[in-house]
């Protein structure tokens, strides 16, 4: 059963433009929302957050968006850059316990 | 300077054999967490420890075991009734109250 469902396994947006990445989920019960970004054979690092209380949450060029009654989050990358290439995983968490991922999505940044 | 450490980081062991993968962090989290991330399905659950000498089973805890004698320690041993152990194992903490949740570089276990 994947609560947290991201349908696109990869994107690819030329640099300088928008990038803009999916998540779903089904879990009413999760009130948290982070993205993170991973390279190859490293450790994820945390991106942005969202707490559910909160529709828009921007840092920098990153801004993470939710939409609770379609249980739907996204995140935005404006303007993109080679350095954005990489796979960005989805997660959520039911009152600061364990976090669930989604599938991921590779982004790659065309220059 | 603080972080978490996971070691080895490239492992490679014998079929039926057990082995242990080691995570240490100077956090001072309280809260750790083992992921197995395989191609195309995202980062899985293993175990996760909320308080030391307390841990919980993940979503596909068979086949692995877990210890939580001290804060800083939570090593995570894959035995030999885990039928495809071959894969990126990540390890992460979080302080109780916070959701953030901050990973090891990963250990990359073949089993031959």
């Amino acid at each position: 059963d994947q609560q947290v469902k991201q349908n696109s396994p990869s994107l690819s947006v030329q640099e300088g433009r928008i990038s803009i990445l999916n998540c779903d989920y089904t879990n009413s019960m999760f009130d948290y929302f982070l993205w993170y970004k991973k390279y190859p054979a490293e450790g994820p690092t945390f991106l942005i957050s969202i707490s559910s209380i909160k529709d828009k949450n921007e840092d920098g060029r990153f801004t993470v968006f939710l939409n609770k009654s379609a249980k739907h989050l996204s995140l935005h990358i404006v303007p993109s850059q080679p350095g954005d290439s990489a796979v960005y995983f989805c997660a959520a968490t039911p009152g600061a316990q364990k976090l669930v991922f989604g599938q991921g999505t590779r982004l790659t940044i065309n220059p | 300077d603080g972080g978490i450490t996971q070691s080895p980081k490239y492992l490679f062991r014998k079929e039926g054999q057990n082995v242990t993968l080691s995570c240490e962090q100077n956090l001072n989290h309280d809260a750790m967490y083992w992921y197995r991330q395989d191609p195309g399905q995202g980062l899985r659950l293993i175990y996760y420890s909320q308080i030391v000498n307390d841990f919980q089973k993940g979503d596909i805890a068979e086949g692995y075991s877990v210890s939580r004698e001290k804060k800083e320690s939570f090593p995570l041993t894959v035995t030999s009734a885990q039928k495809n152990p071959t894969a990126f194992y990540l390890c992460a903490s979080s302080m109780r109250a916070s959701t953030e949740a901050f990973f090891g570089q990963g250990t990359r276990l073949t089993v031959v």
